[in-house]
């Protein structure tokens, strides 16, 4: 499979611990987003990296939250500390130009 | 400024009917639109996308959806629903010139299709 992979699918913890998602884009894409989302809305806007430099943040990235992308392919984002506000799916996608390629997303529960 | 809104939250149609999800956008520039299709614990997966190209555009699984300048509109819509439509739908707005974190995502409409 060449599309987007997110690892892992679903992370439960608890309130204050440290967690680390992994994205995996499609190998030629030099762009990388990482989205929120929780249910029932549409996916909000965290951070984007064209390859490895991390252009742009959103005000949603709270110094709890850290994104790299080091070498310009994979892409981990770390929330530290979590809270109960942060159960959400994080979905990465990769794109080319501006269409864009979702995973299927990393599901966060924090206890 | 860039935005988007769908107009229902949630849409019910009967099998064999037609679909028609609404979405309206504003947008400082010439806007690119997409539809994206999001099925129970499944990525997102982009439906039909406008770029200043045709406006009426079609896309996969027999999706097509219009664009329309004068209305600021960008409808979703398929002649005939099959079950296998039931999922989320999101309208996208950007635009080549504005930033990533200008890509906007509607809240979604929810299609339920009855037997």
């Amino acid at each position: 499979d060449t599309g987007v992979s997110q690892d892992p699918r679903h992370k439960i913890t608890k309130r204050g611990q440290n967690v680390t998602f992994r994205c995996d884009p499609i190998s030629e894409h030099n762009r990388l987003y990482w989205y929120r989302q929780t249910l029932g809305q549409g996916p909000e806007f965290l951070t984007y990296f064209q390859n490895e430099a991390q252009l742009e943040k959103s005000r949603l990235l709270s110094d709890r939250f850290s994104a790299e992308r080091p070498k310009g392919s994979f892409s981990t984002l770390e929330i530290q500390r979590t809270e109960q506000g942060d159960s959400a799916m994080y979905l990465c996608a990769s794109s080319p130009e501006n269409e864009q390629f979702f995973g299927p997303g990393t599901r966060l529960t924090v206890l | 400024a860039q935005s988007v809104t769908q107009l229902d939250s949630h849409v019910s149609v009967s099998e064999g009917t037609p679909v028609l999800l609404r979405c309206n956008y504003s947008s400082s520039y010439s806007p690119s639109l997409f539809w994206y299709v999001q099925h129970p614990n499944k990525g997102l997966q982009l439906l039909l996308k406008y770029t200043s190209a045709a406006t009426l555009v079609k896309g996969i699984n027999g999706f097509e959806a219009e664009f329309k300048k004068s209305e600021t509109s960008f409808h979703l819509t398929k002649p005939s629903a099959h079950m296998s439509d039931a999922a989320e739908y999101f309208c996208v707005v950007t635009s080549l010139y504005s930033s990533a974190s200008k890509i906007i995502f509607g809240s979604g409409t929810r299609l339920s299709i009855r037997p």
